[in-house]
């Protein structure tokens, strides 16, 4: 069973278009909810993050939007990019003993920003 | 460089003939741990590591073995290979999480297993 469920499986946006990727969870328990993002070839890298105390997060062009109630957060790409092109995963984390967050990931977005 | 590193890279087996990928950290990281990625799936963990001699099961153990000897290394050990387990597997490491900063995990290049 998912934890995680993402959506879209797969987004074509055009050049400075906004990407928008959007993930929901069950689990009232997830604290930590990051973004990777991995490029062909390569493994996961962290992109953003946020905790559920705030809504909004914005790093440069990228933005996390949280919705506690609705237990849904999102990840939005403004002005997209050609080098945007990559596949998203969306996460969450549950707090365990001595400080241990075990990931749960969601099942990607593969993004391609047209050029 | 503060990185992870997988060998090997690419593999081509077939079915029933052990072998090990290979997982190193440079970064003094307590946890480590191993996922399969699958299209449509996303990243799912195999096992983890919270320090050397302390390993446990994630959501995909069966047919894997893990070994945490060194704080550096953990090695996945597949003891009899099966086509099943044609994946793409990334090795990640991190600090035990404390603090608002949550867990970011370090990942591997991957490694692309196909069993024949």
């Amino acid at each position: 069973q998912q934890q995680v469920k993402q959506s879209p499986q797969s987004l074509i946006v055009q050049k400075g278009g906004i990407s928008i990727i959007n993930c929901a969870y069950e689990n009232t328990a997830f604290d930590y909810f990051p973004w990777y993002q991995q490029f062909p070839g390569k493994g996961p890298a962290l992109l953003i993050a946020i905790r559920p105390d705030v809504s909004e997060k914005k790093e440069g062009r990228f933005t996390i939007s949280f919705n506690k109630s609705a237990k849904q957060f999102s990840l939005h790409i403004m002005d997209s990019q050609p080098g945007d092109s990559a596949t998203y995963f969306c996460a969450a984390s549950t707090p365990g003993t001595i400080g241990f967050q075990k990931l749960v990931f969601g099942t990607g977005t593969r993004l391609l920003v047209s050029p | 460089e503060a990185q992870v590193t997988q060998n090997p890279r690419y593999l081509i087996t077939v079915t029933g003939k052990k072998l090990t990928v290979t997982c190193s950290q440079n970064m003094n990281h307590e946890y480590m741990s191993w996922y399969r990625q699958d299209p449509g799936l996303g990243l799912r963990q195999i096992y983890y590591s919270m320090n050397v001699e302390v390993t446990d099961k994630g959501d995909v153990p069966e047919g894997y073995k893990v070994s945490r000897k060194e704080k550096r290394n953990f090695p996945l050990i597949l003891e009899s290979p099966s086509p099943n387990q044609t994946s793409l597997y990334f090795c990640a490491s991190s600090l035990l999480p404390s603090g608002p900063h949550g867990n970011e995990q370090f990942f591997g290049p991957g490694t692309r297993l196909t069993v024949l």
